[in-house]
């Protein structure tokens, strides 16, 4: 399977606290992205960062990326109750394949 | 900001019978569309990738004659789940890319949640 892992599954936290979540993809890549998905809902694209690039940062979000490992990890700073979702990240190949990763479940505690 | 809808958003069927699902793009034109399927506290798995004008391409271990596709128009896609059964129960979620070449943007629905009895 050309799924990506992501690590951890779930993850518990409280308010205030940051949030890490890491993905590893297996295939080469134009870009990775990262979404979010609240319980039966659709996707929302949270952060892109290409290949080229090392780092980027959107208001709390911050992403890094680090192809000779294939792998790529999205931070949350002081998490809201709010940011309580599913987090997936999304390998993206030139075929514009987009290979989701197995998402990690984010709590966070008021 | 760019709109992909899928109708219907729920959808509750007997064994046996066909389902279809759309999925539109609203106000941009898509050569490509792509459909997934979530099972519960999974992630998306990529099923086919439809091309406006030309037959879907399915990844490996999907039916395509269980998962009829049919990408008639630039804002249309269709997913038709034939003889379903209750192991078809899923959330199905498509996604429009709304330029050929282009690997940054591509619009999720808002996903259908299929129950079958």
């Amino acid at each position: 399977s050309q799924q990506g892992e992501e690590d951890p599954q779930a993850l518990s936290i409280q308010e205030g606290e940051n949030a890490t979540m890491n993905c590893s993809y297996k295939t080469s890549i134009n870009n990775l992205q990262w979404y979010r998905q609240n319980s039966g809902r659709g996707l929302v694209h949270l952060i892109l960062i290409r290949s080229n690039e090392r780092e980027k940062h959107s208001g709390r979000l911050r992403v890094t990326l680090d192809t000779s490992k294939k792998s790529s990890s999205l931070l949350i700073t002081a998490s809201r109750a709010a940011d309580t979702a599913s987090y997936f990240c999304a390998a993206v190949s030139g075929t514009y394949k987009y290979i989701f990763g197995t998402g990690t479940r984010l709590k966070v505690l008021a | 900001g760019a709109v992909v809808s899928q109708h219907p958003s729920w959808v509750i069927c007997k064994s046996g019978t066909s389902v279809k699902i759309e999925c539109r793009s609203l106000d941009f034109q898509a050569t490509t569309m792509f459909w997934y399927r979530q099972f519960p506290k999974q992630s998306l798995m990529l099923m086919a990738t439809s091309n406006e004008g030309s037959k879907a391409t399915y990844e490996q271990g999907v039916e395509k004659d269980k998962f009829l596709i049919n990408h008639a128009s630039l804002t249309l896609s269709t997913l038709t789940v034939t003889s379903a059964h209750p192991e078809d129960s899923s959330f199905y979620i498509c996604s429009a890319n709304p330029r050929q070449g282009s690997t940054d943007t591509q619009y999720f629905g808002p996903g259908t949640r299929l129950t079958v009895l």
